[in-house]
């Protein structure tokens, strides 16, 4: 079955970096296009970025670009995203998502990892 | 950006109600409409897509309708199981989530 396991989320100063990773297995990964969302505390979810199944392309929200670098590894079946220069305002439980097909929206989620910026 | 607006934020209902929950988009997004149940500490589960299609496996008291920049998520019959958080979310254009209904015990 299809499983998506996220890592790398923990406690981190502002200015400081993380690098999350996505772990996906029980289906064929380079078929598909991925995503990470994230939800502060009490709040809807919100897309952070999405990377094309070969990689080439990516898009970022407004509310990261420039701080943020998504990227795969197809062999390995990964997703990653590294985080830099973080601010309090990214405090969230990330999950990676795949997007289920063209013209699909999200149709499997990790359980998510959480990330606090804190000093 | 797309902005969604879902109403009501909190909704009281008893098991064997007839809920609904409404979702409104800033622009046109039809049919690129999907809803999601959350429950807490759990991701997002996918229910409908493409405003009224049923995902695999989502039991058929729940149902989506709706186009333009108004879409409805319908349960019939409110099970045990249905209590949670609904999201509705527009990917016309990237990815825009509402703010979300909590379905609430009365």
């Amino acid at each position: 079955q299809v499983q998506l396991v996220e890592s790398g989320g923990g406690l981190v100063k502002p200015g400081g970096s993380l690098r999350l990773s996505c772990a996906a297995s029980g289906f064929t990964f380079s078929d598909y296009y991925m995503i990470w969302i994230r939800q502060a505390p009490g709040k809807g979810p919100e897309w952070v970025s999405y990377i094309s199944d070969s990689g080439k392309t990516t898009f970022y929200a407004d509310s990261v670009k420039g701080r943020f670098t998504i990227s795969r590894d197809n062999a390995a079946n990964s997703l990653y995203l590294q985080m830099n220069s973080l601010r309090v305002e990214d405090t969230a439980v990330y999950y990676c998502a795949r997007e289920g097909g063209t013209l699909l929206p999200l149709d499997f989620w990790g359980q998510g990892t959480l990330v606090t910026v804190s000093s | 950006d797309i902005q969604m607006t879902q109403s009501p934020s909190t909704l009281s209902a008893s098991v064997g109600d007839r809920v609904t929950i409404t979702c409104r988009a800033s622009q046109t997004v039809s049919p690129w409409l999907a809803w999601y149940q959350q429950k807490p500490g759990k991701a997002p589960k996918l229910l409908i897509y493409k405003a009224s299609s049923l995902e695999s496996g989502v039991p058929s008291r729940f149902s989506g309708s709706g186009s333009g920049t108004e879409f409805t998520l319908t349960i019939s019959s409110l099970e045990p199981d249905d209590f949670a958080t609904y999201y509705c979310q527009q990917y016309n254009s990237y990815w825009t989530f509402g703010q979300g209904t909590k379905v609430e015990v009365k």
